[in-house]
């Protein structure tokens, strides 16, 4: 399958500060990617989708000013958390797609900690 | 909209058990139906995809079975190894850009 790597796979930060991840398709070119977040022993929750060149799409209580979501080219997403506090602390997980695939390929992951 | 269930939340089993992982939907008009393996910290791994119009996949010692008039699908572990311990989540596509509705998982711990 192909292959989504995210940057970093774990970050610490104080409170207050902003924080960025990067999650990049290697081997294909993603139209839309998917950024999910995962608190222990829960299930993925999908935050936003973000489609090549437009503005992402947020679903119902994620705040779009904190989590800001960019996807400039087809390989690159990144999701900026601002302001970040300790209840921002999560594993954050990207994924990606396009028209030509049937499945989402993840991410690795990236474990944010927020003093 | 599309909600997804799985039971049991956590199973324990001695090694070379078969087993079955239960995965329920709301909506049956889906798309697909998908089985994914996480790992302690790590991100998924797609398992088994099964399209609607499919009623079972395999691949080695995993079945997946679909049933999309009882809201159904299962996903079969024959001869459990420890190395099968992981969570074992299902996903199943709702709304537009193949969003993924995740069920909670199943956290499986395979006895040496």
């Amino acid at each position: 399958g192909a292959v989504v790597s995210q940057h970093p796979s774990r970050v610490i930060c104080k409170s207050g500060t902003s924080v960025k991840i990067e999650c990049r398709s290697l081997d294909f070119q993603a139209t839309t990617m998917f950024w999910y977040r995962q608190f222990p022993k829960q299930s993925l929750m999908l935050m936003a989708t973000s489609n090549e060149g437009s503005k992402a799409t947020y679903e119902q209580g994620v705040e779009k000013d904190k989590f800001l979501i960019n996807h400039a080219s087809l390989t690159l997403s990144t999701l900026t958390v601002t302001s970040a506090h300790p209840e921002d602390s999560s594993f954050y997980i990207c994924s990606a797609t396009s028209a030509l695939v049937d499945t989402q390929y993840f991410g690795p992951g990236t474990r944010l900690t927020v003093l | 909209k599309q909600e997804v269930t799985q039971i049991p939340a956590a199973l324990s089993v001695p090694e070379g058990e078969n087993l079955v992982l239960n995965c329920s939907f709301t909506d049956s008009a889906i798309y697909n139906l998908q089985w994914f393996r996480q790992d302690p910290g790590k991100g998924l791994t797609s398992l088994l995809l099964i399209q609607s119009s499919q009623r079972e996949q395999t691949s080695g010692r995993l079945n997946a079975s679909l049933d999309k008039s009882s809201g159904r699908s299962t996903l079969y572990i024959a001869a459990s190894q420890p190395g099968d311990s992981a969570t074992y989540l299902c996903a199943s596509p709702s709304g537009g850009y193949n969003k993924l509705i995740f069920g909670a998982g199943t956290r499986l711990a395979v006895h040496p």
